[in-house]
């Protein structure tokens, strides 16, 4: 079963750092563009980040760019997020998504979603 | 950054009932690079509509997506339970990826 499983979430303070993980599973991992997308409690879906399966295309969100970093490991299957400086609005459900195609992180919906790992930034 | 704007916010309708949602994007999306996803309470959001019209995989026919430029419709001919939920389209063409608000559908 094609899978995406998201770990590292947890409790921080804010101005504190966080890296999320997502684990692929039942699929060729570096065919596709994959992304991160956040859900505050109660609120509707926001894009945080994408990259292409090179890594050579990526982009932020205007409210994370410069504070949070996406990579990803095609060897080992799996996507990350770097959150730096950590805002108590950075406070949602983080969720990965699998693009539908390669190429660019733009271009494509996204047809995979894993079920989130919650963030929540406080003192 | 694109806006897309959800109409309406919430419907109520019952079961057998037709849904027609609208997505209207703040400048052209191009390459119809519009998605529609349902989401359910504690559940991921699902990919219904890519491409403006093209259904995803395992997607009954029931649900069918129309538009090009800067506005863009859901339909769902014929509402069963399952299909109560929130609705969000999305546009992947321009960076950043945006998505709307959302419609709710609920039982009338």
């Amino acid at each position: 079963e094609v899978q995406l499983v998201e770990s590292g979430g947890g409790l921080v303070q804010p101005g504190r750092s966080l890296r999320l993980s997502c684990a692929a599973s039942a699929f060729t991992f570096d065919d596709y563009a994959m992304h991160w997308v956040r859900q505050a409690p109660g609120k509707g879906l926001e894009w945080v980040s994408g990259l292409s399966w090179n890594s050579g295309s990526i982009g932020y969100a205007d409210s994370v760019k410069g504070r949070f970093t996406i990579s990803r490991d095609n060897a080992k299957n799996s996507l990350y997020l770097q959150m730096n400086s950590l805002r108590a609005e950075d406070t949602a459900l983080y969720s990965c998504a699998k693009g539908r195609g390669s190429g660019t992180y733009g271009g494509h919906a996204f047809d995979i979603w894993g079920q989130g790992t919650m963030v929540t930034v406080s003192s | 950054e694109m806006m897309l704007t959800q109409s309406p916010g919430t419907m109520s309708l019952s079961p057998g009932e037709r849904a027609t949602l609208s997505c209207r994007a703040s400048q052209s999306v191009s390459s119809t690079y519009l998605a529609w996803y349902q989401q359910k309470p504690g559940q991921a959001p699902r990919l219904l509509i890519y491409g403006a019209s093209s259904r995803a995989t395992g997607i009954p026919d029931r649900f069918s997506g129309s538009g090009s430029g800067t506005d863009f419709t859901l339909t769902i001919s014929r509402l069963e339970p399952e299909d109560f939920a929130v609705y969000y389209c999305q546009q992947y063409g321009s960076s950043p990826l945006t998505f709307g608000p959302g419609t709710k559908v609920d039982i009338k």
